[in-house]
């Protein structure tokens, strides 16, 4: 049982080069996330998909896009890349996203370094 | 939106219980607590979560006050694994996390 398996796990970009980031998770969730920590910071919500066909704005949206292919997989796609989003970016599943069903299990990450 | 506040570092003692306020004062009726875990860079581990009353686990045990504006997370009995940085979290607009800095868990020999 992988759980959230993201990819790639490191990535260099040069500015304005685009890239997307994948995960899936094997958990029959319904609920998927994005996630970007910043160093020293925690983790701050990009996007989420509460169920199949649904995506919604987090707290940092901004230069990012995400499609939810089908219930296992999210995906998170820079356009246009920055320096400014040179982080470490999570995904993360839920069987539910409302609030007693909202345990998330997390990928092990990828490193993005923009230059 | 619910926000926390944690202390941002604290040490413990192996063997001893660690004991991990969180302050909460804005918490609406309905939203629960959640504890996770960030052990070096990896991705957060998910421990325990509660909405009035106690929780216990196998990982940890958490209290939460009755006019639930702060809780406590509880580590036992700390081992040198549980270094960590936890994270106090309550879900605000129904499903989103607002995870703050946490608080830096140093267990030592």
């Amino acid at each position: 049982n992988a759980g959230v398996t993201q990819t790639p796990k490191f990535q260099v970009l040069k500015t304005g080069q685009s890239m997307t980031l994948q995960c899936a998770q094997d958990m029959n969730h319904n609920s998927m996330y994005w996630y970007r920590q910043d160093p020293g910071m925690g983790l701050r919500l990009i996007y989420y998909s509460a169920s199949e066909g649904t995506t919604d704005k987090g707290e940092v949206p901004n230069g990012y896009n995400v499609s939810r292919l089908n219930k296992r997989e999210f995906s998170l796609r820079l356009e246009s890349a920055a320096p400014s989003q040179t982080s470490v970016y999570f995904c993360a599943s839920s069987e539910g996203s409302w609030q007693s069903k909202n345990i998330q299990y997390f990928g092990a990450g990828t490193r993005l370094s923009v230059l | 939106d619910a926000k926390t506040t944690q202390p941002p570092s604290m040490d413990c003692a192996e063997g001893r219980a660690a004991n991990l306020p969180c302050n909460h004062s804005t918490i609406s009726g309905n939203e629960y607590v959640y504890w996770y875990r960030q052990i070096h860079s990896q991705g957060p581990q998910y421990i325990i979560h509660g909405l009035k009353n106690n929780e216990t686990n196998e990982m940890a045990s958490l209290i939460i006050t009755e006019d639930r504006k702060s809780s406590t997370l509880i580590l036992p009995h700390a081992t040198l694994r549980d270094t960590a940085v936890y994270y106090c979290i309550v879900l605000y607009n129904f499903n989103k996390f607002y995870f703050g800095s946490g608080t830096k868990l140093n267990v030592k020999p």
